[in-house]
């Protein structure tokens, strides 16, 4: 199945470093996730992207729908251990249709060295 | 207030078996989706149901199967399995029209077939 292109496809980093991902796609999404998994766990759901330009910000995360509706990136200002985890992106194409389905990035793995 | 939950939690099957996996949605979430998330993988679109119909299907063989109850409870079957099917199934659901809403994940069902 599709699947977006997400990079990196992991990080080890610092505690207290900034981190930044983005995921491409070759096709138009007018929704963008970003998700977080923790192992033995389902994704969480961090932050969601309406509009094409759209900033958003959870806490130290800050997220951004790109202009052309085909990209989008997610940052993590200061990271801690907590950080931890595999990160993805997700898109989704809302329309008249049916079938909103959400197609996944393959992940960003996050190590945070304390 | 609870969030997905799935059942069973981990479920081992052998080759040519079928197997049953229960998810219930967020009280009053009347859309559930189905994804497969293949290790090393991000989750990959199944089924999704609103209102008890099926709105959407991907990419997958006969096999796979679904559907929603008056409560809005969800099961996925798989018949005549294959080693390939192991993976950890997702469930999520949305309060509305999941063209208008955001999808919530459950913890997944773990399936090992051997």
């Amino acid at each position: 199945g599709q699947q977006l292109n997400q990079s990196p496809q992991s990080m080890f980093i610092q505690e207290g470093e900034d981190v930044s991902m983005n995921c491409t796609s070759s096709s138009i999404f007018n929704t963008w996730l970003w998700y977080k998994q923790e192992p033995g766990e389902g994704p969480v759901l961090l932050i969601a992207l309406y509009k094409a330009g759209e900033l958003t910000s959870n806490g130290r995360l800050t997220a951004q729908f790109g202009i052309t509706r085909k990209d989008s990136f997610l940052n993590i200002s200061a990271s801690i251990p907590s950080d931890v985890g595999i990160y993805f992106c997700a898109g989704q194409l809302r329309s008249g249709g049916s079938n909103y389905k959400l197609t996944f990035g393959k992940g960003t793995l996050l190590t945070v060295n304390p | 207030d609870a969030g997905v939950t799935q059942s069973p939690t981990h479920l081992i099957k052998t080759r040519g078996q079928q197997v049953t996996l229960r998810c219930s949605p967020i009280s009053g979430h009347k859309s559930v989706s189905w994804y497969q998330q293949v290790l090393g993988q991000g989750p990959q679109f199944i089924f999704q149901y609103y209102e008890k119909e099926e709105r959407g299907r991907g990419n997958f063989p006969d096999r796979f199967s679904a559907r929603q109850f008056p409560n809005y409870s969800s099961e996925l079957n798989v018949n005549a399995l294959l080693l390939g099917d192991s993976a950890l199934y997702l469930c999520a659901s949305s309060s509305r029209d999941p063209a208008k809403d955001t999808q919530y994940f459950g913890p997944g069902t773990r399936l090992t077939v051997l």
